[in-house]
């Protein structure tokens, strides 16, 4: 079985630029995560979706954003890039919790570099 | 605010020894707990996860355990190898809402 696989691996861009970075879950999975690791810092809650809506998201400005799609993908799109949101953006996903939750399972990220 | 804490940033072990990882967490209604190793370039990795009705749970070389009195989760990796070494997270929640992860613990294995 497939795990959590996102894209790209790497992503170089300028500041002032809008990145996309993409996820697709494990087969089965209806809720999807996003994190922000900075270098030697833990991981950042960003956002949260399950059954393609918006359930929480954390402490980052709006130009943080994002969608999930029918078939369960995501999308994290990030607007006005700024230097330091130079991070490994990693993605996770989880199964409906039914009142449970789920363990999250992640994906090994994308690592954007802001020039 | 609510946050999960580990007591040592650095843990050295020699290969063979067992190791010990420590997280404080500050919330007493998390109700469920992850251990995850992050090795480098990688995503974390899902090890061992513990539910707040239990108080020990054990998995192939690894056992977490759970201290709801003193708010503090460990997790114990029997025999350490040197693929074991890796930055080692633990993460809480509570209520279903989003996990809260704590800095790491970073382990280094001797040989």
């Amino acid at each position: 079985e497939a795990g959590v696989t996102q894209s790209p691996t790497h992503l170089i861009k300028t500041r002032g630029q809008q990145a996309t970075l993409r996820c697709s879950p494990i087969s089965g999975h209806t809720s999807v995560y996003w994190y922000q690791q900075a270098l030697g810092l833990g991981l950042q809650f960003l956002l949260w979706y399950d059954e393609g809506e918006e359930r929480n998201r954390g402490n980052f400005p709006p130009r943080f954003s994002g969608r999930q799609f029918p078939n369960y993908s995501s999308e994290l799109n990030v607007n006005a890039l700024e230097l330091e949101d130079s991070a490994l953006y990693l993605c996770a996903s989880s199964l409906a919790g039914r009142g449970v939750v789920q363990p999250q399972h992640f994906g090994d990220g994308t690592r954007l570099s802001i020039l | 605010g609510e946050s999960v804490g580990l007591h040592l940033p650095t843990l050295s072990v020699q290969e063979g020894d067992n190791s010990i990882i420590n997280c404080a967490y500050s919330n007493s209604a998390s109700d469920y707990f992850i251990w995850y190793k992050q090795e480098s370039g990688k995503g974390p990795q899902f090890i061992i996860d513990i539910r707040s009705n239990m108080d020990k749970r054990q998995g192939q070389r690894v056992t977490v355990l759970l201290n709801k009195t003193v708010k503090h989760l460990s997790l114990q990796i029997a025999a350490t190898q040197p693929g074991d070494s890796a930055v080692y997270f633990c993460a809480e929640n509570h209520y279903g809402q989003n996990f809260v992860f704590g800095p790491g613990t970073r382990l280094s294995v001797l040989p």
